[in-house]
């Protein structure tokens, strides 16, 4: 089955330690998405990829970065982990925008990160 | 205000019964809506578009109204596995390859025996 697949489930760091996330689609869409969710909230979109082109959020921290090196797979690499970075990684995938398409975006089961 | 609103709930709901909730957005330039399904500590999980003539899934409707802006979900004899948060979301409008959606804060709803 076609799908969106996010490694680790569930990732504890130290505080300041660097951690990558990583996630890998087998629907061939263009365009990836990392959202981070806290509990109890929306979730919050950090940046996303449209095929290689890199579309960061205006109020998205310095500390988080992203690699996508093929269409299969992007990374999230969050360079010194606070605490208020712990919350749960979400990868989405859709295809391009296109006339009278809908662009639904489907997500991976997620990262759930802890930060000690 | 926020550009995506949710009644967070949450609604208890007798087993059987129906249930309707809206979701407010500010961006009238937003053109594509959607209602995702969230259980507790899991993924979003695509429920249904929704569309301008509104749409209908089994037990599940969506409407639209563009004038008032706002979209509303409402769930007709609701099983106890409808029980989850449900999250609207809504696209900023500006023609683009990637579809940027900024996601509501998601409406609780708990259906009971």
């Amino acid at each position: 089955d076609a799908m969106v697949i996010q490694n680790p489930r569930y990732q504890v760091t130290q505080f300041g330690k660097p951690v990558t996330l990583s996630c890998s689609q087998t629907l061939n869409h263009n365009v990836m998405y990392w959202y981070q969710q806290k509990s109890s909230q929306a979730p919050k979109l950090l940046f996303h990829y449209y095929d290689k082109d890199f579309n960061n959020e205006a109020d998205t921290p310095d500390n988080f970065q992203s690699r996508r090196p093929n269409t299969s797979f992007c990374f999230l690499d969050i360079r010194s982990p606070g605490l208020g970075d712990a919350a749960m990684y979400l990868c989405a995938t859709s295809r391009k925008a296109s006339r009278g398409s809908y662009n639904e975006q489907f997500f991976g089961p997620g990262t759930r990160l802890t930060v000690l | 205000r926020k550009e995506v609103e949710q009644d967070p709930g949450p609604f208890n709901v007798p087993e059987g019964a129906t249930v309707a909730f809206n979701c407010t957005y500010s961006n009238s330039a937003s053109q594509s809506f959607f209602w995702y399904r969230q259980d507790c500590r899991k993924e979003p999980k695509l429920l249904m578009s929704v569309y301008s003539s509104g749409n209908e899934d089994g037990r599940f409707t969506a409407q639209l109204n563009r004038a008032s802006q706002y979209i509303s979900l409402l769930i007709r004899d609701s099983k106890l596995s409808d029980s989850a948060t449900y999250l609207c979301a809504v696209n900023n409008g500006i023609k683009a390859a990637g579809n940027k959606l900024t996601f509501g804060g998601g409406t609780r709803v708990l259906v009971k025996p």
